[in-house]
């Protein structure tokens, strides 16, 4: 069966900071991967989508990157924090045949910006 | 631009009654239906799957589809407290491939002991 593992589970960090968020799955190939970000109280929003290696769509112009330097590995990073980069992130996979798949997600990393 | 709506709430509810939770949206062309439930501190985790017109059900979750009124919804009969919880809607169209659902903001259920 398949596995997503995002870690850390909390981080606080400093304005300014720089930040890196890993994510992984296993027990598939060539998935679909997806960074959200969740603001307290709010909906989803996708920040970041990979079809395969090297290939990052980006949905919101902001500090943050993201890369795939792996088959199953997904990265979201940031050069300087700034204090509305807190959230609940959320990485999520769904097959590579994604049109009638659902996407499945990890347990996610909460952020503090101070 | 492809969009998703949910009432947000909180929508309470008794315990054992019917809750129903309602989603439309907005691309015709739309495929694939599905809802997550969220705890709060927690990840979404999938709890129902719909792809065609009618009902389907699993347990104590139904899931209802119209594409011609572009509205899908959620029952969840003998509401429990545990069912407390942000149930979100999510669609994936027709021409999308292998971009990502569209997410509904959710709807948060309350269910009162």
């Amino acid at each position: 069966s398949q596995t997503i593992h995002q870690w850390p589970a909390t981080l606080v960090q400093p304005v300014g900071s720089p930040l890196s968020l890993e994510c992984t799955v296993e027990g598939t190939s060539n998935p679909n991967l997806y960074w959200y970000r969740q603001a307290a109280g709010r909906g989803l929003q996708l920040l970041f989508y990979s079809v395969g290696i090297g290939q990052i769509s980006s949905e919101v112009p902001q500090n943050l990157s993201a890369s795939r330097p792996q088959d199953r590995q997904f990265i979201l990073s940031s050069k300087k924090l700034l204090l509305s980069d807190s959230g609940f992130y959320l990485c999520a996979w769904s097959p590579v045949s994604g049109r009638k798949q659902p996407q499945h997600f990890g347990d996610g990393t909460r952020l503090s910006i101070l | 631009q492809k969009e998703v709506e949910q009432n947000s709430g909180p929508l309470s509810v008794p315990e054992g009654a019917i809750a129903s939770l309602n989603c439309t949206y907005s691309d015709r062309g739309s495929q694939s239906f599905f809802w997550y439930r969220q705890y709060s501190g927690k990840s979404p985790e999938l709890i129902m799957s719909i792809y065609s017109n009618g009902d389907k059900e699993d347990g104590r979750f139904t899931a209802q589809l119209n594409k011609a009124s572009q509205y899908v919804s959620l029952l969840i009969r003998d509401s429990q407290p545990s069912d407390s919880a942000t149930y979100l809607c999510a669609v994936n169209s027709k021409n999308s491939g292998n971009t990502p659902l569209v997410f509904g903001k959710g709807t948060r259920l309350s269910v009162i002991a």
